[in-house]
């Protein structure tokens, strides 16, 4: 299987910073990589497809990047309601995997 | 409106099988690109992906667990099936369905609420 592993596994921020996450994959994905969002009690949502495609509805404060084995998620402006665990998974195989997920939590 | 619900026993005991049952509205698993996936997740754990299922019938599997899975549709009610047998106390986890889409990737784009299962004797 693909091993996908984020970095870092917990995250400290303040409402406004800038923040990065990464994800890299055990081997090239192309860009089939995802990004999740999850809070506490609920279901994971769709936030990034194919690495850099906003899902509908998404606000635009959320971008995707990279190609290969290395992908970021960036949140160019944190709001409250961006606080939360983050997922990636990868589809290149057919057996998907997920990340171990980064707790975003408020400093 | 795309929803989906998962239904099945809260608890099992040790060496049980599970059969949880996806019934969703808002698409057809008979529309190309249209799959529905399974996910897990323990307790304070990450996610972890088990089984899809596509519109032509394709089925795919975890690498670790395809021995003990079996997933499998009925397009006329909306309903998807996940059979896990030999269940054991470190499979307890909330259990979601997912419409899933095949095309550009696999992207699991609208997710059930999930429903815990705890395995217990």
């Amino acid at each position: 299987d693909i091993q996908m592993t984020q970095s870092p596994s917990s995250l400290s921020a303040s409402v406004g910073d800038r923040v990065t996450i990464t994800c890299r994959a055990s081997q090239s994905i192309s860009n089939y990589l995802n990004w999740y969002q999850q809070k506490p009690g609920k279901a994971p949502k769709l936030l990034i497809y194919t690495a850099s495609s906003l899902q509908s509805g998404v606000p635009s404060r959320f971008s995707g990047s990279g190609s290969g084995t290395d992908f970021t998620l960036t949140i160019s402006s944190l709001q409250s309601e961006d606080f939360a665990t983050y997922y990636c998974q990868q589809s290149y195989s057919t057996s998907l995997t997920f990340g171990q997920g980064t707790r975003l939590e408020i400093k | 409106q795309v929803t989906l619900r998962e239904s099945g026993p809260a608890l099992v005991k040790p060496t049980q099988t599970l059969t949880l049952t996806c019934t969703f509205s808002g698409f057809s698993l008979s529309t190309s690109g249209m799959c529905v996936s399974w996910i897990r997740q323990p307790p304070g754990k990450a996610l972890e992906w088990l089984a899809r299922i596509d519109w032509d019938d394709d089925k795919y599997y975890s690498t670790s667990l395809k021995t003990r899975l079996t997933i499998s549709k009925d397009t006329s009610k909306n309903q998807v099936v996940l059979r896990m047998t030999n269940m054991d106390p470190v499979d307890t986890a909330t259990y979601y369905c997912a419409r899933t889409l095949s095309g550009s990737g696999i992207n699991i784009d609208y997710w059930g609420q999930g429903t815990l299962v705890t395995v217990s004797s």
